[in-house]
């Protein structure tokens, strides 16, 4: 149980495009997801909280205009990266709770961005 | 607001003895710790969950303790494997609402 699924896994776009990422759960009801981002050998970077049917709570540093994340519904979140740039290439990863009091984050397999 | 420390040094051992990891954090003790294994070009996933009245936590090789006067959990892979190696995270509650506070986590190495 548990398993949260992201989609594409990779995608490479050019610069000033926009590019959607999509996180679903899909065998669970997450009122809750969490969007991070990796560098290389870094650790995870949480960017937003995202509860369904409110908007996202984005942590200090990360741009809301830029990164725009819906939670339309109980199982989907979409991170959406405008008018990307090659310096928002980076791993992004989601993550979804199941309503636990212990707060376990169950995440995607993570989606890599290239821009060029 | 809470801070998560690992050793960001990898850690190298042979296969068949026992790895430990070490998780500290510097302020409240958090109600449960966890830790995530993460392989490269992967997302976290979750292995154990210890809460803060308990000392220990087992699960098929995997043990994991909570020390909350040394503010300290330990993470222990016994008879480790190559496929054991891999990234290990401990993260805490304490982040603000569901939210969980990660450390960098240490790369583990185990060599044939």
């Amino acid at each position: 149980g548990a398993v949260v699924s992201q989609h594409p896994s990779r995608v490479i776009c050019k610069s000033g495009t926009s590019v959607k990422i999509e996180c679903r759960s899909l065998d669970f009801q997450a009122t809750t997801m969490f969007w991070y981002r990796q560098f290389p050998k870094q650790s995870l970077m949480l960017m937003a909280t995202s509860n369904e049917g409110s908007k996202a709570t984005y942590e200090q540093g990360v741009e809301k205009d830029k990164f725009l994340i819906n939670h339309a519904s109980l199982t989907l979140s979409t991170l959406t990266v405008t008018s990307a740039h090659p310096e928002d290439s980076s791993f992004y990863i989601c993550s979804a709770i199941t309503g636990e009091p212990t707060d376990t984050q169950y995440f995607g397999p993570g989606t890599r961005l290239t821009v060029l | 607001s809470q801070k998560i420390e690992q050793n960001s040094e990898a850690l190298n051992i042979q296969e068949g003895k026992t790895a430990t990891l070490t998780c500290n954090y510097t302020n409240y003790s958090p109600a449960y710790l966890q830790w995530y294994r993460q392989d490269p070009g992967r997302g976290p996933v979750f292995l154990l969950l210890i809460r803060e009245n308990e000392k220990e936590k087992r699960k098929e090789r995997l043990k994991v303790t909570f020390d909350t006067t040394l503010k300290q959990s330990l993470f222990h892979i016994t008879a480790s494997q190559p496929a054991d190696s891999a990234t290990y995270l401990c993260a805490t509650t304490g982040g603000g609402g569901n939210k969980l506070t990660f450390g960098t986590g240490t790369q583990l190495k185990v060599e044939l």
